[in-house]
């Protein structure tokens, strides 16, 4: 399954709505999770099955869609939300990830 | 809390083999699931295996199927991963997250990665 994630990179201020946009090449109902990664740092985990937000993530993530269309949102973008996100998908194995999106502040 | 510390990395000749580790604690190691990713310099984070809390099976991504081995020791709560007949391509960090199933199974805390340098 190919996970196509767009865009590749977005610059945004501060409060802006930010929409990322994920695509599988099959239908993987719910099975997505969205990761931010800062360079140095572990990935952290935000969304899980497409919509639930992980415990300490703050509010102003989400995550909608189903089946080959997937989007992760910030309400209100935060100096610390400069970083890479990644999509990926665990309906079957290999569970790829998107090739990232760059938001830069 | 959950910590993963990843180990053995480092500077490697092309066609050697390396064998990277992951130490795990704050969890009950043996009945999670393991997975290793990598992050090439400059690119994009790629699956590369899992292995289940018992140690079978095992799954592999097609570019690294034959060469790369994933095995556990849940008496010392450490998930390897074997690297054999390496390239140049396999220059990366090397994260170990952690899967949580929920239903379906998703990778929830990682490492902070070992970088594995492949060159002459």
């Amino acid at each position: 399954i190919q996970m196509t994630q767009s865009p590749s990179s977005l610059s945004a201020s501060v409060g802006d709505r930010v929409t990322i946009t994920c695509r599988a090449s099959q239908d993987i109902s719910n099975s997505l999770a969205w990761y931010q990664h800062k360079p140095g740092e572990a990935p952290k985990l935000l969304i899980y099955a497409t919509s639930r937000l992980e415990s300490g993530v703050p509010s102003r993530f989400s995550g909608t869609g189903s089946g080959t269309h997937h989007t992760l949102t910030i309400s209100s973008l935060q100096p610390e939300d400069f970083a890479t996100y990644y999509c990926q998908h665990y309906y079957s194995t290999p569970q790829t990830f998107g090739q990232g999106t760059r938001v830069e502040i | 809390q959950v910590q993963l510390v990843e180990s053995g990395g480092g500077g490697v000749q092309p066609g050697t083999s390396l064998r990277v580790s992951c130490a795990a604690s704050g969890f009950d190691f043996s009945q999670h699931g393991m997975y290793w990713v990598r992050q090439a310099p400059g690119k994009g984070l790629e699956w590369m295996a899992v292995i289940w809390s018992g140690g079978n099976p095992q799954f592999y991504a097609d570019s690294v199927r034959g060469r790369f081995t994933i095995s556990r020791d849940n008496s010392k709560s450490t998930v390897y991963l074997q690297l054999n007949s390496l390239g140049v391509d396999d220059t990366a960090v090397y994260y170990c997250a952690r899967s949580f199933c929920a239903g379906d199974c998703h990778l929830d805390y990682w490492g902070q990665g070992t970088l594995v340098t492949v060159s002459s």
